[in-house]
C-alpha cells in the first residue's frame, strides 16, 4: 500500500524556522519527483515545491522561493523541507504529494498533511 | 491562471452537476479535477482532462481541452458533497490549482 506520512509542523514565531518530513513507503520512492503542497484555513490548495526523482533538480513557488529548500534521502525514502524566515501567511497544512506517473504532476497520493502556525 | 466556477454550486442528491474550469492560456489536455472533504487530503479524480483515476465512479466524468474544462457528475450522491478543484500541469513550475467549487446540497 502506498502511503506518505507527515511530521514536523508545529507553532513557530514570524522570522522562525521549521523543517517538514514525509515518510513514504509502497513505491519506489528514488523514481518519483515529489512535491509539497498547501492548504491556507479555508483555503484553497498551493502547489509549494517539487523535486526530481534524483534529486538534481528543484522547483518553488514564487511565495516561497530564497525561503524554502526541499530536497530527499532515497536511502530513507523520506522528503523534507527546510522552511525559514517563516511569515503569517505561510501558516496552513502541508502535504507532500505523489505523482501518478513517473514524469507527470498530477497527484494520486496524499499523506495526511501536517499543520504549520505561524503566529507569535 | 484558474477560474473555477461557480464558487458554490448547490444541487439536491441525484440531480446532475456540471462545475467549469477556465484557464488563462491553453493547457492542452493536461488538467486533473481532485475531490476534498473537510479534514481530508484531496483525492485525484480525473487526469489528462477526461481520465479516470482507479476507483473513481463512472458518474464523474471530464470534459473539454486547450481552455475550456468541465467536470459532471451524473447523479449526485450524499458522499459527493465537497470541494472540487482543478490544476494543470502543462505550464509548470508552478503547478497551479482552481480556487476551486463547493457542491453543497440543496
Amino acid at each position: 500500500e502506498v502511503q506518505l506520512v507527515e511530521s514536523g509542523g508545529g507553532l513557530v514565531q514570524p522570522g522562525g524556522s521549521l523543517r517538514l518530513s514525509c515518510a513514504a513507503s509502497g513505491f519506489t520512492f528514488s523514481i518519483y519527483a515529489m512535491s509539497w503542497v498547501r492548504q491556507a484555513p479555508g483555503k484553497g490548495l498551493e502547489w509549494v515545491s517539487a523535486i526530481r526523482g534524483s534529486g538534481d533538480s528543484t522547483y518553488y513557488a514564487d511565495s516561497v522561493k530564497g525561503r524554502f529548500t526541499i530536497s530527499r534521502d532515497n536511502s530513507k525514502n523520506t522528503l523534507y523541507l527546510q522552511m525559514n524566515g517563516l511569515r503569517a501567511e505561510d501558516t496552513a497544512v502541508y502535504y507532500c504529494a505523489k505523482p501518478l506517473v513517473v514524469v507527470t504532476a498530477y497527484f494520486d497520493c496524499w499523506g495526511q498533511g501536517t499543520l504549520v502556525t505561524v503566529s507569535s | 491562471v484558474l477560474t473555477q466556477s461557480p464558487a458554490t454550486l448547490s444541487v439536491s442528491p441525484g440531480e446532475r452537476a456540471t462545475l467549469s474550469c477556465r484557464a488563462s492560456q491553453s493547457v492542452s489536455s493536461h488538467l486533473a479535477w481532485y475531490q476534498q472533504k473537510p479534514g481530508q487530503a484531496p483525492r485525484l479524480l480525473i487526469y489528462g482532462a477526461s481520465t479516470r483515476a482507479t476507483g473513481i465512479p463512472a458518474r464523474f466524468s471530464g470534459g473539454g481541452s486547450g481552455t475550456e474544462f468541465t467536470l459532471t457528475i451524473s447523479s449526485l450522491q450524499s458522499a459527493d458533497f465537497a470541494v472540487y478543484y482543478c490544476q494543470q500541469y502543462d505550464n509548470w513550475p508552478p503547478w497551479t490549482f482552481g480556487q476551486g467549487t463547493k457542491v453543497e446540497i440543496k
